[in-house]
């Protein structure tokens, strides 16, 4: 039973272009958003987050858009470098969790090539 | 700081067989997870600790035990490896609850055949 899917388990984007990953839920009981980047033989690191409340939360290049009406986010990176090809994770939070536990999703692969 | 660090990076392991995965942090944090990825999903968590003494099961902790007995150690124990245990394991830290001030370490991968 996935809560948390991610259609495209690979992107490529060309440098200096929009990169585009899609996040799809069914639990309406998450209360954040996050977002975590993965590059091999490394473990996962928090890249942004998104609460329930917003629709949009910027950082830098990287920006989260959250349609809770489709339950759907998007994560934007603008302009893409080739450091950022990596995979990423989208992992909701269950909401009124003391643990603040996390959903993971399967994964999105991003290459940017130059 | 080293962070988060888990030995060892890979190990093989028969069926049957029994095996300690080592983490360690040394932030101070109260909070340590341990999860694990198999190929093409995401990650699950297994075991928690809230501080020392303190452990609870996660979402899919059946196969696997876990200690606490001080701040910075939290080691996983398999008992009798079966194949389905084959995956990636990362363990984590954090100081509070907030998920994204969770540090992954690097990994260990197991192979039980």
């Amino acid at each position: 039973d996935q809560q948390v899917k991610q259609n495209s388990p690979s992107l490529s984007v060309q440098e200096g272009r929009i990169s585009i990953l899609n996040c799809d839920y069914t639990n309406s009981m998450f209360d954040y958003f996050l977002w975590y980047k993965k590059y091999p033989a490394e473990g996962p690191t928090f890249l942004i987050s998104i609460s329930s409340i917003k629709d949009k939360n910027e950082d830098g290049r990287f920006t989260v858009f959250l349609n809770k009406s489709a339950k759907h986010l998007s994560l934007h990176i603008v302009p893409s470098q080739p450091g950022d090809s990596a995979v990423y994770f989208c992992a909701p939070r269950g909401r009124g969790s003391t643990l603040g536990r996390l959903y993971f999703g399967r994964g999105t692969q991003l290459t940017v090539w130059p | 700081n080293a962070g988060v660090t888990q030995t060892p990076k890979f190990r093989i392991l028969k069926i049957g067989q029994s095996m300690t995965l080592q983490c360690t942090q040394d932030m101070n944090h109260n909070y340590m997870y341990w999860y694990r990825q198999d190929p093409g999903m995401g990650l699950k968590l297994i075991y928690y600790s809230v501080g020392a003494g303190i452990t609870d099961k996660g979402e899919v902790p059946n196969g696997y035990n876990v200690s606490r007995s001080t701040t910075e150690d939290f080691p996983l124990r398999l008992e009798l490896a079966a194949p389905s245990q084959t995956s990636v394991y990362f363990c984590a830290s954090s100081y509070s609850s907030v998920p994204s001030e969770q540090y992954f370490g690097p990994g260990t991968r197991l192979t039980v055949t």
